[in-house]
């Protein structure tokens, strides 16, 4: 079963870049690694996705290392608007879409 | 907007209630999901649907019955709950529902939810 690892919570301010590091060391070689962004009472939205090296659109930047045993999402220049549960997910051998706890990101003035 | 839909948003139900929680998707996808959310704790997956046939049923109780009459509605019928069925019902859909190594790379649209509260 791929897992994934990411840090419980994180604090930041306003107009700083935020890196969110996922560990995901039993990634197999056909998964991709993506990311879901979710605000309080609302559903999941999809942030991103990568396979390696990097990805970049118009909310955030990937990171993937050559091992592709970690990811790093990253979010420029955040805003309180930012606060929320970010997702890292691969996938696992029982091909289901399973979600972890995920890392709380709080964004302070 | 996802292009995801679910209704109600807020409901309210006893425990000897029925009803029902509807989800429409205006995505052309082939696959639906549903997913509870407790406060504070992991999405849980319940049901998944491909091509109106269920292929996942995740130990999910009866009192919770599924319904996908077509590939862009999904319902979850809800009967003698629990209050500790109280949660954050999500509905979910993407493009196909992949099994095989790709299968966790499906990106899923969700809708912004139930929440349910059983007194």
């Amino acid at each position: 079963l791929a897992k994934t690892t990411q840090p419980i919570s994180m604090d930041s301010y306003e107009g700083q870049e935020v890196n969110i590091t996922c560990s995901h060391n039993n990634i197999a070689t056909n998964d991709y690694i993506t990311w879901y962004q979710q605000f309080p009472s609302q559903g999941p939205r999809f942030i991103i996705q990568g396979y390696k090296t990097k990805v970049t659109n118009e909310v955030a930047s990937l990171f993937i290392p050559a091992d592709r045993k970690s990811s790093t999402l990253s979010l420029p220049r955040v805003s309180l608007s930012d606060t929320a549960v970010y997702y890292c997910l691969v996938g696992d051998r029982d091909d289901k879409i399973i979600f972890g706890k995920g890392t709380r990101l709080h964004i302070l003035p | 907007e996802t292009g995801v839909t679910q209704t109600p948003r807020h409901l309210v139900m006893g425990m000897t209630n029925k009803k029902s929680l509807k989800c429409e998707q205006h995505l052309g996808h082939n696959a639906m999901y549903w997913y509870k959310q407790s406060a504070k704790k992991p999405l849980e997956l319940m049901f998944v649907y491909s091509l109106e046939e269920r292929v996942e049923n995740n130990s999910v109780p009866s009192r919770f019955s599924p319904e996908c009459p077509n590939s862009s509605h999904l319902f979850l019928h809800l009967h003698t709950l629990q209050p500790e069925d109280s949660a954050l019902y999500l509905c979910a859909s993407s493009q196909d529902y992949i099994l095989g190594p790709n299968g966790g790379n499906e990106k899923l649209f969700f809708g912004s939810g139930t929440q349910l509260s059983v007194l």
